[in-house]
Formats: structure tokens, sequence, C-alpha cells
């Protein structure tokens, strides 16, 4: 079975650019949901994806946006970068069946400079 | 809004102590799921509690859900070094999506 994975790991981009972060969810998931971690707090969720849709969404701005295909992996972009977008950003997988459990990805680590 | 305040955020103890780590809101949660998460990795799944007083242990952990289903508890029975790391409680939320909702997270480190 395979885990969450993430691309890319680390990504440094000046304030101003766009970023495209990718995620493969876990074998058998088909819910792909993103989340922001600053630095010394918890997760924040930023949105969720289902049937290729955007299925709720968490207090972040329309230059969060996001995208799943197919085969159920995902990407999140950012536009207009801002310096406080500089944080961890995770992925987590979920069947959407009713079951609690979301597995997370090692996350991309975003430095805005 | 949903919040879930964890305490303590800071945690140093000696090898073979116990302690518990408590994750408190004011809200009901669907579920309510414990993580631990390495520096630079992403979180790991520990537990899941879904019933109101339910008690799950995995080895020396005991994870338990309040009746009202708006609080949890972790509880470590001698402490290993190998236990250091970032403890974080999640509640489970559906409003369309069913997102988690984090604590602040209690960085726990166990001193040989």
């Amino acid at each position: 079975e395979t885990g969450v994975t993430q691309s890319p790991t680390h990504l440094i981009k000046t304030r101003g650019q766009q970023v495209t972060l990718r995620c493969s969810s876990q074998s058998g998931h088909n819910t792909v949901s993103w989340y922001q971690q600053a630095l010394g707090q918890g997760p924040q969720f930023i949105f969720q994806y289902y049937r290729e849709e955007e299925n709720g969404r968490g207090n972040f701005p329309p230059r969060f946006s996001g995208l799943q295909f197919p085969n159920y992996s995902s990407e999140l972009n950012v536009n207009a970068l801002e310096l406080d977008d500089s944080a961890l950003y995770l992925c987590a997988s979920s069947l959407a069946s009713g079951r609690y459990e979301q597995y997370f990805g090692p996350g991309t680590r975003l430095t805005v400079t | 809004t949903q919040l879930l305040e964890q305490s303590p955020q800071f945690l140093s103890i000696q090898e073979g102590e116990n302690l518990t780590v408590y994750c408190n809101s004011s809200s009901v949660f669907s579920s309510l799921q414990w993580y631990r998460q390495e520096p630079g990795e992403g979180p790991v799944l520990l537990v899941t509690v879904v019933t109101g007083g339910e008690v799950k242990k995995l080895k020396r952990l005991t994870f338990q859900f309040g009746d009202a289903r708006k609080d949890s508890s972790l509880h470590i029975t001698a402490a290993q070094p190998g236990d250091t790391g970032l403890y974080l409680c999640a509640g489970g939320v559906i409003q369309g999506a069913q997102k988690l909702v984090f604590g602040q997270g209690t960085r726990l480190t166990i001193n040989p």
C-alpha cells in the first residue's frame, strides 16, 4: 500500500510569485484535504477535494486554489505569495465513506522571501 | 468557530515518569484523533475515538474521549525517550467536508 506523497519537499519563492504544490493520495483513498502549518502551530484546514470538486473550505483567501484529478491526486496553487504564506503545507487523504481518519503526507516546506 | 486548546504546550520529564496531555473545547466533535509529528515530517495518526466516554489503549498510551465529546486526554505510562515528539489532537467536524480542527500541539521531551 502506497502512502501519501508530496512534492517538492522544499521550495523557496519570492513575494508576489505563484507556487504549485502536488500530492498523491494513499492507494484507495478518493478524498484529499490540504492544511497549512505555521511554525509552532497546529495545522489549519485550507480546503478538501472529493470527486474533483472542492468540498469545503477554511478561512483562506481565493488566491489559495486547488485541483483534484481523476486519479485522486491533487494540486494546491497559491498566487501572489505573501511572507505569511511561509509554512509547512500538508496533504491528507481519506475515504469519503464516513470514515474519520485522515492520513498525512510528509509536507512541503514553503519559504517566501 | 471550533477551537481546541491543548495543555500543556511544552512538557519535559524524565524517563519512566507518567504524563497526561489534555485537549479541551466548548464545541462537540464527531470524532477526536491524536497524531504525533516529528520535525520536518507530517503528522502520523495514533488513534481515533468516536463515542463519548470511549477509551483506547496503544501499548503505554491511553486515550480517552470525554462523555460530551468536547474533550480528550492522552496518558503515557513510564515514558521513554522514543516518545519524544509533538502530539496533536484534532477534532472531526462535518461541514460539507469532513475537516479536522487541530490543537496547537504539545511538545514532549523525555530525558534519559
